[in-house]
């Protein structure tokens, strides 16, 4: 029973480039998360989606960021224009549900991200 | 926005010894969690609570819900080597049910 995968697990990008990071769900979970982890840091809620919608960006940057949640494939983080403060480590996370109950978020190992 | 205060930053213990961290928040929040992290990793759900008052252990793992709903602790008993890595303590509250708070992590080191 395979847990949350993602790739790639590194991404080095120089400053302008855009960053493409890609998030499959645990079999069975339909809710997926993006969470940003700085050095010494604790996590930081980004983004959440369902297939094809996106239920909450509040913790996204307005600008240069984007996620999607297609309705085949992974969900895709993107990163346009990558700058310096954009390294950092992004973890996805998915869930069975997002109600009371069955909404446990289960990580994947991350995409550490370095902008050279 | 909320914030977890999570103490201690980091623990130094021998091979064998109990240890125990703790989350505190200016906020209720109606779920608490548990993750540890090995360095490279992501984090892995060690103890879910959705109750005040709740105690639920896994293993050598204990933590409880604070009646406060505000505060949270883990108890980890006869730590082992492998104990080793970062700890987070995470929040969900109502409204955003899904949106995990984290604190700054606990960092424990076991010497054997």
């Amino acid at each position: 029973n395979a847990g949350v995968m993602q790739n790639p697990r590194h991404l080095v990008r120089r400053r302008g480039q855009e960053a493409r990071l890609r998030c499959s769900p645990m079999k069975g979970h339909s809710h997926v998360y993006w969470y940003r982890q700085l050095p010494e840091e604790g996590l930081k809620f980004m983004v959440y989606l369902q297939k094809e919608n996106i239920i909450d960006e509040s913790g996204m940057p307005k600008e240069r960021f984007s996620a999607e949640f297609p309705k085949e494939g992974p969900s895709i983080l993107r990163i346009q224009q990558v700058v310096r403060g954009d390294s950092a480590a992004y973890f996805c996370a998915s869930s069975r549900t997002s109600g009371e109950l069955n909404n446990e978020q289960f990580f994947g190992p991350g995409t550490r991200l370095t902008v050279l | 926005g909320q914030q977890l205060n999570q103490s201690p930053q980091s623990m130094f213990i021998q091979e064998g010894e109990d240890v125990s961290m703790n989350c505190t928040s200016s906020s209720i929040f109606n779920t608490w969690l548990w993750y540890k992290q090995d360095p490279g990793e992501g984090p892995v759900l060690l103890i879910a609570l959705y109750k005040a008052g709740e105690l639920t252990s896994n293993g050598r793992l204990t933590a409880q819900f604070g009646i406060t709903r505000k505060d949270s602790f883990l108890n980890i008993s006869a730590s082992i080597p492998s104990d080793v890595g970062i700890y987070f303590c995470a929040g969900q509250s109502g409204g955003s049910n899904y949106k995990l708070t984290f604190g700054k992590g606990t960092l424990l080191t076991v010497n054997p």
